[in-house]
């Protein structure tokens, strides 16, 4: 079985300060962990997604997320926000990464200030 | 560039009315999904179709049925509509080497 834990439902950063959204999983055998971001009234597009090829995983609009697998964490950051990355992230596992059903976390809105 | 389309966008239902949701895709994925978007539930998985010809239940099949009436397209039902099954629908297909999974826009569903 597998599950994803995304703590809190709601962060609030300002405009330049650092993005940290956080994902833990459980899963028994190696993940592939992704990240997804669905913008109002629209679909969910992926960010990054991790497949075991590097720790360290870099991502569409400057987003970057890290593999830990003693911390069974796989937490999404950003140097610095901008306005437009207000949206919803989801965090999802997938025990093999191909066609099979990634579960997904409940999600966490980023609301940036001016 | 259409990659996967819903279709009807916005519905309204009376409770116990019956309404289909259409999907494709041009992707020429094997597997397809759909899920359901609830305020502070995320998604959740209501049924699959890993191949053309196969439908599985997810973690909240109950009051939908499905078709997988070729490769590209998969269709959501209920039968008989509840106010429970008021919801954001999406669909989505999964690249089959990636793992990727691609969505629709949605659909918004009101049962009244």
């Amino acid at each position: 079985a597998q599950s994803v834990t995304q703590l809190g439902s709601h962060v609030s950063v300002s405009e330049g300060a650092l993005v940290l959204l956080r994902c833990n999983y459980s899963s028994s055998v190696p993940p592939y962990l992704f990240w997804y971001v669905q913008y109002p009234n629209q679909g969910l597009q992926l960010l990054l997604k991790y497949t075991s090829a590097a720790t360290l995983v870099k991502g569409i609009n400057g987003f970057e997320a890290e593999f830990k697998k003693s911390e069974t964490s796989f937490h999404l950051t950003k140097p610095s926000a901008h306005m437009s990355d207000a949206a919803e992230y989801f965090c999802a596992v997938s025990p093999t990464g191909a066609n099979s059903k990634l579960t997904f976390g409940k999600g966490i809105t980023l609301s940036v200030r001016p | 560039n259409a990659g996967v389309t819903q279709t009807p966008k916005f519905q309204v239902l009376k409770t116990g009315q019956s309404m289909t949701l259409q999907c494709a895709q041009d992707m020429n994925h094997n597997s397809m999904y759909w899920y359901r978007q609830d305020p502070g539930m995320g998604l959740r998985l209501i049924y699959y179709s890993a191949s053309e010809g196969t439908t599985d239940k997810g973690e909240v099949p109950n009051g939908y049925n499905v078709s997988r009436l070729n490769k590209r397209e998969f269709s959501l039902r209920l039968e008989s509509a509840a106010p429970s099954q008021t919801s954001v629908y999406f669909c989505a297909s999964i690249g089959d080497f990636t793992g990727e999974l691609f969505f629709g826009e949605g659909s918004r569903l009101t049962v009244l």
